[in-house]
């Protein structure tokens, strides 16, 4: 099955700094890659995805881009504020299949 | 518009105890998801359902069952409890698996 892999655990930024976090994953056939934020006592959300025919997708702040001969795919947040702070999930899912594996997530803080 | 609901939010249960966790979504949704998240694990799929009617294993599937009822609700069940299933679990649903994927708020699970 597929395999994701999410670095770093952890970041901290100083409030307008960039964050980066990144993902690699194993099957060259995954072709759906969304990332979700996770808020505190807070069910994950959808921030911002990417499909394999693309290589970046940005919306405001947020970018993705992906690396599909690499196999790895990263999340970019500039500008970063304080309500950034959160836990952020990659994931990767394969064809039309309903099984989405997830990264083990990064705990970002953005400090004031 | 609730989106995603479960219930309970937190539960204790004694080793061996069986309950059932509920979901049910208000979305139309053809898909639904049940995921455990650990500390450092990220999100784990246990089983889901592709369309009503319809149910398959994910990751993790041991110690559990699930039923589909109809469109809206999708049920998780521990027969017999064991500590090793602690875990906060999220229910989730989506139109189709290229589409987002709404999570519920969890359900916080301490088996003692």
């Amino acid at each position: 099955g597929e395999n994701v892999e999410q670095h770093p655990s952890t970041l901290s930024v100083q409030e307008g700094d960039s964050a980066v976090i990144k993902c690699t994953y194993s099957d060259s056939a995954s072709n759906y890659f969304p990332w979700y934020k996770q808020e505190l006592g807070k069910g994950p959300q959808l921030i911002i995805d990417i499909r394999s025919n693309v290589g970046e997708k940005k919306d405001q702040r947020i970018a993705v881009t992906l690396n599909k001969t690499a196999k790895h795919f990263s999340l970019h947040i500039t500008e970063t504020q304080p309500e950034d702070s959160a836990v952020y999930f990659c994931a990767a899912r394969k064809g039309n299949n309903n099984d989405m594996r997830f990264g083990a997530g990064t705990r970002l803080t953005v400090k004031p | 518009n609730a989106g995603v609901t479960q219930t309970p939010k937190f539960q204790v249960l004694k080793t061996g105890q069986s309950m059932t966790l509920q979901c049910a979504q208000d979305m139309n949704h053809n898909s639904m998801y049940w995921y455990r998240q650990d500390p450092g694990m990220g999100l784990r799929l246990i089983y889901y359902s592709a369309s009503e009617g319809t149910t398959d294993k994910g990751e993790v599937p041991n110690g559990y069952n699930v039923s589909r009822l109809n469109k809206r609700e999708f049920s998780l069940r521990l027969e017999s409890a064991a500590p090793s299933q602690t875990s906060v679990y999220f229910c989730a649903s989506n139109r189709t698996p290229y589409t987002e994927a709404f999570f519920g708020q969890g359900t916080r699970l301490t088996v003692v």
